[in-house]
């Protein structure tokens, strides 16, 4: 079973709409939970960082962990075409552990 | 702009070329990663450097072979690559090395092996 499961999509809404992305995880000792994003032709950049369970909230972006379940989501309100993107979940459990990537879920936000 | 600059941004060669991928950092970070991104699957991470000593080495191919000569520069040299080598590389750093550390990536090195 992959540590690190996530639905690559695509996924395609239009301007304004509520997106939920989600992964699930296999390993319980993973601690620490990020979410990058990766526009064409660029590198991720790291969007949202949790550590251990709960919600982040970081302007249209909240991130959510639930460790009973080994979910992990991310919510965009108000999508923008602008967040038109490749979102990529990761976990880790600290330590000298490595971090581990989902496959990415492409995101395209229609005007 | 990431702070994190990776040279070239694509790169074509045959399989009986050498070439070198380059990386360098300017956020004063400790650990540097290598990366390669293929389509349809997950990240997945070759070599690791903390404090310019290689600490980790996922079972890549002897073809690639890392150089991390400060902790600001990293290098990939690449010799007799196959077509399956074609993939996005990708350089981060961290500001250390473990704990769940946040990486800071690079564009990316287009690679098309023919």
């Amino acid at each position: 079973q992959k540590e690190v499961e996530q639905d690559p999509g695509p996924l395609s809404v239009p301007e304004g709409a509520i997106v939920s992305l989600n992964c699930t995880y296999s390993n319980s000792a993973f601690q620490y939970f990020m979410w990058y994003r990766q526009y064409s032709r660029k590198g991720p950049e790291l969007l949202m960082y949790t550590y251990s369970s709960g919600n982040k909230e970081d302007g249209r972006f909240t991130a959510q962990v639930d460790k009973s379940s080994k979910y992990i989501s991310l919510f965009i309100r108000d999508s923008q075409p602008s967040d038109s993107a490749t979102y990529l979940c990761a976990s880790t459990q600290g330590g000298s552990e490595k971090l581990v990537f989902g496959k990415g879920t492409k995101l395209t936000v229609n005007p | 702009e990431t702070g994190v600059t990776q040279t070239p941004r694509h790169l074509v060669m045959g399989m009986t070329n050498k070439k070198s991928l380059k990386c360098e950092q300017h956020l004063g970070h400790n650990a540097m990663y290598w990366y390669k991104q293929s389509a349809k699957k997950p990240l997945e991470l070759m070599f690791v450097y903390s404090l310019e000593e290689r600490v980790e080495n996922n079972s890549v191919p002897s073809r690639f072979s890392p150089e991390c000569p400060n902790s600001s520069h990293l290098f990939l040299h690449l010799h007799t690559l196959q077509p399956e080598d074609s993939a996005l590389y990708l350089c981060a750093s961290s500001q250390v090395l473990g704990r769940g550390e946040k990486l800071f990536f690079g564009s990316g090195t287009q690679l098309s092996v023919l």
